[in-house]
């Protein structure tokens, strides 16, 4: 089955820890996403890559890393200088990064206390 | 900036019945694409429809179609026959053409529930 896979669904950690969110695709997308999910908010994008090893900043990347060394892998990190990290993170990929459509993965709920 | 609004935090209707959800966007630009994605409670994000600015034609699929005012820069979504699995959040967003502006912008989206 193709699809978007994020690990794991939920995710604790203290504050002042990193913390990296997993997403791997089998699409073979070229285009990868992260965006943020607050409640009574829309998305916001945080990093977007339109190919391997480039990777272009959205609205909200203070406070976050990405890395795409392999075309079905954009994990993202979520350092100790994210003020308010709490929230749900959600991956998605399109073919190509001008591709209008957007294929989003399950997310994942991060909670840092 | 594009900016997306939905006035309507909050919708309900009765299964069976049609309910029309409201998207309003503010953009200088002559051609875009406009979505509806619906985000049920597994918090799954699943494209509902899509409208490329230059058609005319409303899009629709099965029992979802929209009513796109391309003057009033107005986006609606009309949901058909509710059935229970329609309740959700849903989000309208848009999308510039322009390379170098690949992301989707959200509005805050709208609750809908399903009466049985």
């Amino acid at each position: 089955d193709g699809g978007i896979t994020q690990s794991p669904k939920y995710l604790f950690r203290k504050e002042g820890q990193n913390v990296t969110l997993s997403c791997e695709q089998n699409l073979n997308h070229d285009a990868m996403y992260w965006y943020r999910q607050d409640p009574g908010q829309g998305l916001r994008l945080i990093y977007y890559s339109q190919i391997v090893n480039d990777f272009q900043k959205g609205d909200i990347a203070e406070g976050y890393s990405v890395s795409r060394e392999k075309k079905e892998s954009f994990p993202l990190t979520v350092t100790s200088a994210q003020k308010n990290p709490t929230a749900f993170y959600l991956c998605a990929s399109s073919i190509a990064v001008s591709s209008y459509e957007q294929y989003f993965g399950p997310g994942t709920r991060l909670t840092v206390t | 900036a594009q900016t997306v609004t939905q006035s309507q935090p909050e919708m309900s209707v009765q299964e069976a019945e049609t309910v029309t959800l409201s998207c309003t966007y503010d953009t200088s630009e002559s051609d875009y694409y406009l979505f509806w994605y619906k985000q049920p409670p597994s918090r799954q994000m699943i494209l509902v429809i899509r409208q490329e600015a230059y058609k005319q034609q409303n899009a629709t699929e099965n029992r979802f179609s929209v009513n796109f005012q391309k003057a009033a820069k107005s986006f609606s979504l009309k949901i058909s026959d509710s059935q229970l699995g329609d309740a959700a959040m849903y989000f309208c967003a848009y999308r510039s053409p322009i390379q170098g502006a690949q992301k989707l912008v959200f509005g805050q989206g709208t609750r809908l529930t399903i009466n049985p």
